[in-house]
C-alpha cells in the first residue's frame, strides 16, 4: 500500500509570498498518476495539477508541480488571497487503488 | 460538458443504512468511471470506491470493504453509494467525482485524477 505524507501540516504565509508544499511517497511512483488538488471549505476539491507537473484547465501559471520518484512538490509562486485553502496530493496505482495525502493547510 | 449532481443531506441512526446518489449529465456516461470520496469533519479526503458503469465493476477501498456497495443505473445515468452498519465516524461529506477523457488510463479504463466533482452530500449519523 502506498502512503503519501504531506508536509508541512500547516503553512502560514502572507499574500505575495511563495508557498512550497511537499508530498513524499512510501515507494517510487509513476509520475503520470500523481495529482494535486485545492480544497476550500464548503466547496468540491479542484484539480490543480496532474501527471505531477501538468496544470489542469484554467489553473493559473503561479501553480507549479514538480518532482519524481518519491518526492513531489507543489509551488505557488505569488500567493493570492483565494489560494489560502487545504492542498492534497493524490496517487492512482495500477491496482485501481487511490491514495490521498493527509493535506497541507495553507493559512494567512 | 459533464456535470455530477448529488442527492441531498441525510441524517441516519447508528447501525442503519444510507444510500446517496450522483446523477451524471452529459454524453457517454459509460465512458466514465465514477468515484466516491469521503471527507469526515476535521479530516482529509479519503477514497471510498469506484464503479465502471460500462462493465458494472466496482472496486472498494479496504477500509470500506464489506460495508459499502456502489451501483449504477445506466438508464438514468445515476450512481448510488450504499453504506451499511453506520457508525459515528461515517459522519462526513461525500463527493462523487470522475476524470475527463484525458485523465483516463487507456489500459485500465480508470481515471487517474478527478477534474469533475459533485457538490457533496452530507451524511450525519446520530447515536
Amino acid at each position: 500500500e502506498i502512503v503519501l505524507t504531506q508536509s508541512p501540516g500547516t503553512l502560514s504565509l502572507s499574500p505575495g509570498e511563495r508557498a512550497t508544499l511537499s508530498c513524499r511517497a512510501s515507494q517510487a511512483l509513476f509520475n503520470s498518476h500523481l495529482a494535486w488538488y485545492q480544497h476550500r471549505p464548503g466547496q468540491a476539491p479542484r484539480l490543480l495539477i496532474y501527471g505531477a507537473s501538468i496544470r489542469a484547465t484554467a489553473i493559473p501559471d503561479r501553480f507549479r508541480g514538480s518532482g519524481s520518484d518519491t518526492d513531489f512538490t507543489l509551488t505557488i509562486s505569488r500567493l493570492e488571497p483565494e489560494d489560502f485553502a487545504v492542498y492534497y496530493c493524490q496517487y492512482y496505482s495500477s491496482s485501481s487503488m487511490y491514495t490521498f495525502g493527509q493535506g497541507t493547510k495553507l493559512e494567512i | 460538458e459533464v456535470q455530477l449532481l448529488q442527492s441531498g443531506a441525510e441524517v441516519k441512526e447508528h447501525g442503519t443504512t444510507v444510500k446517496i446518489s450522483c446523477t451524471f449529465s452529459g454524453v457517454s456516461f459509460t465512458d466514465y468511471n465514477i468515484h466516491w470520496v469521503q471527507q469526515a469533519p476535521g479530516k482529509g479526503l479519503e477514497w471510498v470506491g469506484l464503479i465502471d458503469p460500462e462493465y458494472g465493476e466496482s472496486i472498494y477501498a479496504e477500509k470500506f470493504q464489506g460495508r459499502v456497495t456502489i451501483t449504477a443505473d445506466t438508464s438514468t445515468k445515476t450512481v448510488y453509494m450504499e453504506l451499511r452498519s453506520l457508525r459515528s465516524d461515517d459522519t462526513a461529506l461525500y463527493f462523487c467525482a470522475t476524470g475527463d477523457f484525458f485523465l483516463v488510463v487507456p489500459a485500465t479504463h480508470r481515471s487517474f485524477a478527478f477534474d469533475i466533482w459533485g457538490q457533496g452530500t452530507t451524511v450525519t449519523v446520530s447515536s
